[in-house]
């Protein structure tokens, strides 16, 4: 099973800050079968990226995807109020897993 | 408009079973392979299973242990899942989701039903 191990647990930001958020695999993820989802409270989570960095339809592009391999990134630039929620990364390169998510609060 | 209204939750006893069922509605849902997926109170996201469009291909978390079985009826646009030998790590909100046609990530989610296991 690839473990995806996400990083930081809790980013503390102001609205207009940049965010980085880092998702590491055990094992490669090759054919960058990797997505991020944003989960709001009570509410099911929205997919953001898939296949690493292709934004979903009707994702804004302050957020992008990067990374290769074992290593990904999602990268907020210019916070918006909105976007206060936890972010979770995604394999579906063997089987299914998810990280363990990042809470992006406000400061 | 695209949908999945998950039901069959509830509150259910140490050792049951329990069928939860997830209605699609805007789209070809045939065409779809479909997930659950579940969350713990406070927890993070687990998958615990699909199924392809055709129903003939499943896959399931190997944290389940064959308890539970995935299932399909494209005829009524519908997605089961049989919980059984349930037990309080079962407890959770689970979701049905859509892999979206050339992706393989979940490109549509329900809201959600909520299966609590308690005595």
């Amino acid at each position: 099973e690839i473990v995806l191990t996400q990083s930081p647990g809790t980013l503390s930001l102001s609205p207009g800050e940049s965010a980085t958020l880092s998702c590491r695999a055990s094992q490669s993820v090759s054919g960058n079968f990797l997505a991020w989802y944003q989960q709001k409270p009570g509410q099911a989570p929205r997919l953001l990226i898939y296949a690493a960095f292709r934004r979903a339809t009707g994702i804004p592009d302050r957020f992008s995807g990067s990374g290769s391999g074992t290593d990904f990134s999602l990268t907020i630039s210019r916070l918006e109020p909105e976007d206060f929620a936890v972010y979770y990364c995604q394999q579906y390169r063997t089987s299914v897993t998810f990280g363990g998510g990042t809470q992006v609060e406000i400061k | 408009q695209v949908h999945l209204v998950e039901s069959g939750g509830g509150l259910v006893k140490p050792g049951g079973s329990l069928r939860l069922s997830c209605v699609a509605s805007g789209f070809t849902f045939s065409d779809h392979y479909m997930n659950w997926i579940r969350q713990a109170p406070g927890k993070g996201l687990e998958w615990v299973s699909y199924i392809s469009g055709g129903g003939n291909a499943t896959l399931y978390a190997d944290s389940l242990r064959g308890r539970f079985a995935i299932s399909r009826d494209n005829a009524k646009n519908s997605l089961y899942l049989q919980m059984n030998s349930l037990s309080v790590e079962d407890t959770a909100v689970y979701y049905c989701a859509r892999r979206g046609l050339g992706m393989r990530a979940f490109d549509m989610w329900g809201q959600g039903t909520r299966v609590t296991v308690s005595s």
